[in-house]
């Protein structure tokens, strides 16, 4: 079945720096690869997402990459700031078998942003 | 205008005894989820639900069991509860469209 590895567990960068997560998945069949990021005391929201057709994908001070060849994808963050201070976590979505639609989770960075 | 709710939000209990924890959303989504996190906030699958049919079961103990009323509700009914079932559990629904939603969570403390 499909595994997510995530990297780092912990960041700590100072507010205006950028920001990388990144993981890496092992089905090749996965289509989905969203990110979610999680506070203290809540579910996790999603924040951006791509498809397994698109190579980047931007939304204001959120990008994320995607590379199929090596099965990687990472989310950046860039002029980063204390209200990104949270919990990140990737995921994949398997493409096939009983398990679609099924998202897999890496085991999350904690982000800390310094004022 | 909460689009999937839990309650309850937080839940203490002793060991051995039976437990639910509801969930709603008002979505329309075909496909309702549970998802276990540990202590180390790791997400783990536990079920999905689509059109009343479970598809997907992981390893997880046959005390836990999923009902689902309707289309828009997967309650998560736990017996013979144990120290180790100590976690957050999250509900989700999800749309090919907008992915998943989560909902906020239900702490579980098992004394």
């Amino acid at each position: 079945g499909e595994n997510v590895e995530q990297h780092p567990s912990t960041l700590s960068v100072q507010e205006g720096d950028s920001a990388v997560i990144k993981c890496t998945y092992s089905d090749s069949a996965s289509n989905y690869f969203p990110w979610y990021k999680q506070e203290l005391g809540k579910g996790p929201q999603l924040i951006i997402d791509i498809r397994s057709n698109v190579g980047e994908k931007k939304d204001q001070r959120i990008a994320v990459t995607l590379n199929k060849t090596a099965k990687h994808f990472s989310l950046h963050i860039t002029e980063t700031q204390p209200e990104d201070s949270a919990v990140y976590f990737c995921a994949a979505r398997p493409g096939h078998g009983g398990s679609q639609g099924n998202l897999i989770f890496g085991k999350g960075t904690k982000l800390s942003v310094k004022p | 205008d909460t689009a999937v709710s839990q309650t309850p939000k937080y839940l203490v209990t002793q060991m051995g005894n039976d437990k639910s924890i509801k969930c709603e959303q008002n979505l329309g989504h075909d496909t309702m989820y549970w998802y276990k996190q540990d202590s180390k906030k790791f997400l783990k699958i536990m079920f999905s639900y689509n059109n009343k049919e479970l598809i997907i079961n992981e390893t997880v103990p046959n005390r836990f069991s999923p009902k689902s009323p309707d289309k828009a509700h997967l309650n998560l009914h736990i017996n013979s509860l144990e120290l180790g079932d100590s976690a957050v559990y999250f509900c989700a629904s999800f749309t090919g469209l907008r992915g998943y939603t989560f909902g906020s969570g239900t702490r579980l403390t098992v004394v």
